[in-house]
């Protein structure tokens, strides 16, 4: 069974709007974290945001921030005023109990974000 | 600082070659990473390494190996090159187990 799930392949946003871009986890550890990665065409990998299963207000980084449902066991990763540099490919990722496996990360398989002006 | 480098950016290698992918990190990072990035999907954990002289496997180890002799470098070798290992390569590093991993640009790997 998949641990993450991100179920928008690809999306179109004009420019100046918000975007939301989901994702599901399935884990049964009470300790984990959630992470969202933007990876631009040039190909590198951008940490973005983190949230812990723990952490009772939502995160937030500048522009980003994360709608975190425990109840539902989804983090959507919330994009204001979307910038042409915003697009990219965005991966949601989590870790469990980090002292099992060290700090392994499962990623989801993507979402393809296109910013139009 | 110059965060988490990785060497070479691009190689092309024939069947039953061997090589080695570099990967350094000038921050101190205790834990070490490799993943592996398959065209559409998302990245798989290799090997991965909570210190100096300790690693382990992680989803996918099956034609790599690792070691780590020191804190800052992590090397990932494949002995005998298969066209299954074309892949992008991504090495990442945190201060510990339980921090944010930051990435290196990657090594796009070619397997004729």
């Amino acid at each position: 069974a998949q641990k993450i799930t991100q179920t928008q392949p690809g999306m179109f946003v004009q420019e100046k709007e918000a975007v939301t871009l989901d994702c599901t986890y399935d884990t049964s550890d009470p300790s984990y974290g959630l992470f969202w990665y933007k990876q631009p065409s040039s190909g590198e990998m951008i940490f973005l945001i983190y949230q812990g299963s723990y952490d009772q207000q939502n995160a937030t980084e500048g522009r980003y921030s994360l709608n975190f449902q425990k109840a539902r066991k989804s983090a959507n990763l919330v994009i204001s005023a979307s910038q042409l540099g915003d697009s990219a490919m965005y991966f949601c990722a989590m870790r469990e109990a980090p002292g099992a496996a060290g700090n392994k990360l499962t990623f989801g398989g993507g979402t393809r974000v296109l910013v139009k002006p | 600082n110059a965060g988490v480098t990785q060497t070479p950016k691009f190689q092309v290698l024939k069947t039953g070659q061997s090589m080695t992918l570099q990967c350094a990190q000038d921050m101190n990072h205790e834990y070490m990473s490799w993943y592996r990035q398959d065209p559409g999907m998302g990245l798989r954990l290799i090997h991965y390494s909570v210190g100096a002289g300790i690693t382990d496997q992680g989803e996918v180890p099956n034609g790599y190996n690792v070691s780590r002799s020191t804190t800052e470098d992590f090397p990932l070798r494949l002995l005998s090159a298969a066209p299954s290992q074309t892949s992008v390569y991504f090495c990442a590093s945190s201060y510990s187990r339980a921090d944010t991993q930051y990435f290196g640009p990657g090594t796009r790997l070619t397997v004729l």
